[in-house]
């Protein structure tokens, strides 16, 4: 079975430039989540996904970030226009919403310059 | 404010012998507890979970205890191997279905 499949794996940018990064769960798994890890520190939540809905982005900073799940499925997190603080490791997790147990991707790590 | 907290940043062990992982939290709401390894460049993978209705969990070599009065929980593993050496986060929801809140995590180096 495949796993939570994430790209790109790093990306550089100059500040003020846009990204986004895409993630694929695993198959049958309802719940998507997207996660901040900064240098040191444990993932820190951004948005959930159930199905299509985003059920929780409270932590989302959402002038400058933006997510989407089409059909459910794939998602992709956007970041317009990025700062420096932007630069950590995004990684996206699925769930069956039954256990509690994520599985992650590998992570996108982003380096703004 | 940190929600859950693992206050030692490092733990070196020498193999075979027993590795203690600690982990502390804040919220009494929380009711359901994971523990997740991740080596370096890779994502987060599951290591072993326990419900408040318990205090110990035990997986293999894994054994997670809680101590719901004190908010404690820790992870031991036995006999500590040089593949254990990873990054470890505990991880605590309200449910098995609320968000994680991580912790900082715990580097755990394992000497042969």
């Amino acid at each position: 079975e495949a796993g939570v499949v994430q790209s790109p794996r790093y990306k550089i940018i100059e500040k003020k430039q846009p990204v986004a990064f895409w993630c694929n769960p695993i198959s049958g798994h309802n719940t998507l989540y997207w996660y901040l890890q900064n240098l040191g520190q444990g993932p820190e939540l951004l948005i959930r996904y159930e199905n299509e809905e985003a059920v929780d982005d409270s932590q989302l900073p959402k002038d400058r970030f933006s997510a989407e799940r089409l059909k459910g499925v794939d998602s992709t997190l956007k970041i317009q226009p990025a700062e420096l603080g932007d630069s950590a490791v995004y990684l996206c997790a699925s769930g069956q919403g039954r256990t509690g147990e994520l599985f992650f991707g590998e992570g996108s790590r982003l380096t703004v310059l | 404010d940190q929600q859950v907290k693992q206050n030692s940043p490092s733990l070196s062990v020498q193999e075979g012998r027993i590795s203690i992982l600690n982990c502390d939290y804040t919220n009494s709401m929380f009711d359901y507890f994971l523990w997740y390894k991740k080596y370096p460049a890779e994502g987060p993978t599951f290591l072993i979970s326990i419900s408040s209705i318990k205090d110990k969990n035990e997986d293999g070599r894994f054994t997670v205890f809680l101590n719901k009065s004190a908010k404690h929980l820790s992870l031991h593993i036995v006999p500590s191997q040089p593949g254990d050496s990873a990054v470890y986060f505990c991880a605590a929801s309200r449910g098995s279905q609320g968000n994680l809140i991580f912790g900082k995590g715990t580097k755990l180096s394992v000497k042969p």
